[in-house]
C-alpha cells in the first residue's frame, strides 16, 4: 500500500525557514516523479513544485521559485521541501504527491503538513 | 505560463440532474488534463485523467472529455456524496496548475 507521510510543518515568522519531509512506502520510489502541492486556509489547490526520479530535473511555480528548493534522497525514500524567506502568503497545508504509472496525474497524496507563517 | 480556468465556480444542482463543468487551458494541451475531487477536510482524489480516463474505483457517473483548450467534467446523476470542490490540473509540462476549481452543492 502506497504511503506518503508528510512531516516538518510548523509556525515561523516572516522571512524565516522550514524543511518539509515526506516518507514515502510501498512502492519503489526512485521510479517516480515526486510533487510538492499546498492548499492555503479555505483556498484552491496549488501545485509548488516537481523533482524528477533521479532528482536531476526539478520544476517551480513561479510563486516560490528562488525561495524553495525540491530534493530527494532515494536512498532514505524521502523527499524535501526547503523553504526560505517564508512570507504570510505561504501559509498553506503542503501536500506530497506521487507521480502516476501512466501519467503525471496525482494519484497518491499524503496528509499533509501545516505551515504558518506569522509573526 | 498557461493559465487554467474554470467555471463555474460554483454551482447548486438536485440529486439526479447531470452536472456539467469546464475547463479551459489558455493553451494548447492536448489531452493532459487530470480531475481531482475534494471533499471538506479530506486529500484530493483523482477521478479522471488523460482528459476521459477513469481512475480505478471512481463510480462511472464520472466521466470526462475535451481536448486542446477546452475540457469538461460530468456527472450524469448527482447523488448527496458528490459534494465537493472540483479541480482541474493541467500536466502537459511545468507549471503543473490547477484550476481554482468549482464548488459542487445539493440544492
Amino acid at each position: 500500500e502506497v504511503q506518503l507521510v508528510e512531516s516538518g510543518g510548523v509556525g515561523v515568522q516572516p522571512g524565516g525557514s522550514l524543511r518539509l519531509s515526506c516518507e514515502a512506502t510501498g512502492f519503489t520510489f526512485d521510479d517516480y516523479a515526486m510533487h510538492w502541492v499546498r492548499q492555503a486556509p479555505g483556498k484552491g489547490l496549488e501545485w509548488v513544485s516537481l523533482i524528477t526520479w533521479d532528482g536531476g530535473s526539478t520544476y517551480y511555480a513561479d510563486s516560490v521559485k528562488g525561495r524553495f528548493t525540491i530534493s530527494r534522497d532515494n536512498s532514505k525514500n524521502s523527499l524535501y521541501l526547503q523553504m526560505n524567506s517564508l512570507r504570510a502568503e505561504d501559509t498553506a497545508l503542503y501536500y506530497c504527491a506521487k507521480d502516476g504509472d501512466s501519467s503525471s496525474s496525482l494519484v497518491y497524496w499524503g496528509q499533509g503538513t501545516l505551515v504558518t507563517v506569522s509573526s | 505560463d498557461i493559465h487554467m480556468t474554470q467555471s463555474p465556480s460554483s454551482l447548486s444542482a438536485s440529486v439526479g440532474d447531470r452536472v456539467t463543468i469546464t475547463c479551459r487551458a489558455s493553451q494548447d494541451i492536448t489531452n493532459y488534463l487530470a480531475w481531482y475531487q475534494q471533499k471538506p477536510g479530506k486529500v484530493p482524489k483523482l477521478l479522471i485523467y488523460a482528459a476521459s480516463t477513469l481512475q480505478s474505483g471512481v463510480p462511472s457517473r464520472f466521466s470526462g472529455s475535451g481536448s486542446g483548450p477546452d475540457f469538461t467534467l460530468t456527472i450524469s446523476s448527482l447523488q448527496p456524496e458528490d459534494v465537493a470542490t472540483y479541480y482541474c490540473q493541467k500536466y502537459n509540462s511545468a507549471p503543473y496548475t490547477f484550476g481554482q476549481g468549482t464548488k459542487l452543492e445539493i440544492k
